[in-house]
């Protein structure tokens, strides 16, 4: 069974702040998915990583897969109150299936 | 552009009642799938598709059925509702089978 780890499990920072959240597994991923859930709300898709060693980046957000495609950070610059949400990474373990593994996630809040 | 559209939003129902879940979307996506989501479990697959009238087992398929008749649509079936499936279930799609777009969620209570 494949697992992913993220750490930490809850952040809450002022506004202006940066941060890093960290999602690991022992497993090797044929891509990488980076989510931000609101309450009430399903997740929403902000980033898919596929080649180890990738960097994206999404305004103030970036995105980097792990050399060995086993983990992934996301890093947020000045982070703002709208940053605030769950954050979710998950693993494709791609070869014809559609079998996502998901990490519990970073509640991250952002204090004005 | 609706996406994936799940139905109803909230639920309640009682130990040993059946009901189904709906879920469709425009998308034209090959690739589908059921998660519920529990505090402390995260998002867990329940079932998944890779396309019309084929589907598979994910990590915790016991008490749920589902079928994929259509691209479109992808209902699960809960057969005997128990307490333990309390639950957010949701519904997702993709076209490459490397991502997954959400639905809005089914808040179920069985009491």
């Amino acid at each position: 069974t494949q697992l992913l780890e993220q750490s930490p499990q809850f952040l809450s920072i002022q506004e202006g702040e940066n941060l890093t959240v960290y999602c690991n597994s022992s497993s090797v991923f044929s891509s990488l998915q980076w989510y931000r859930q609101e309450p009430g709300e399903g997740p929403v898709l902000l980033v898919t990583v596929v080649t180890g060693g990738e960097v994206k980046k999404l305004k103030r957000l970036t995105f980097q897969f792990g050399d060995a495609r086993k983990d992934s950070s996301l890093h947020i610059t000045a982070a703002q109150p709208g940053d605030t949400g769950l954050y979710l990474c998950a693993g494709s373990s791609g070869a014809g299936s559609y079998q996502l593994t998901f990490g519990k996630g970073t509640k991250l809040s952002v204090i004005p | 552009n609706a996406g994936v559209t799940q139905t109803p939003k909230f639920q309640v129902l009682k130990t040993g009642q059946s009901m189904t879940l709906q879920c469709a979307q425009d998308m034209n996506h090959e690739y589908m799938s059921w998660y519920r989501q529990d505090p402390g479990m995260g998002l867990r697959l329940i079932h998944y598709s890779v396309g019309a009238g084929i589907t598979d087992q994910g990590e915790v398929p016991n008490g749920y059925n589902v079928s994929r008749s259509t691209t479109e649509d992808f209902p699960l079936r809960l057969l005997s509702a128990a307490p333990s499936q309390t639950s957010v279930y949701f519904c997702a799609s993709s076209r490459t089978g490397h991502e997954a777009f959400f639905g809005q969620g089914t808040r179920l209570t069985v009491v």
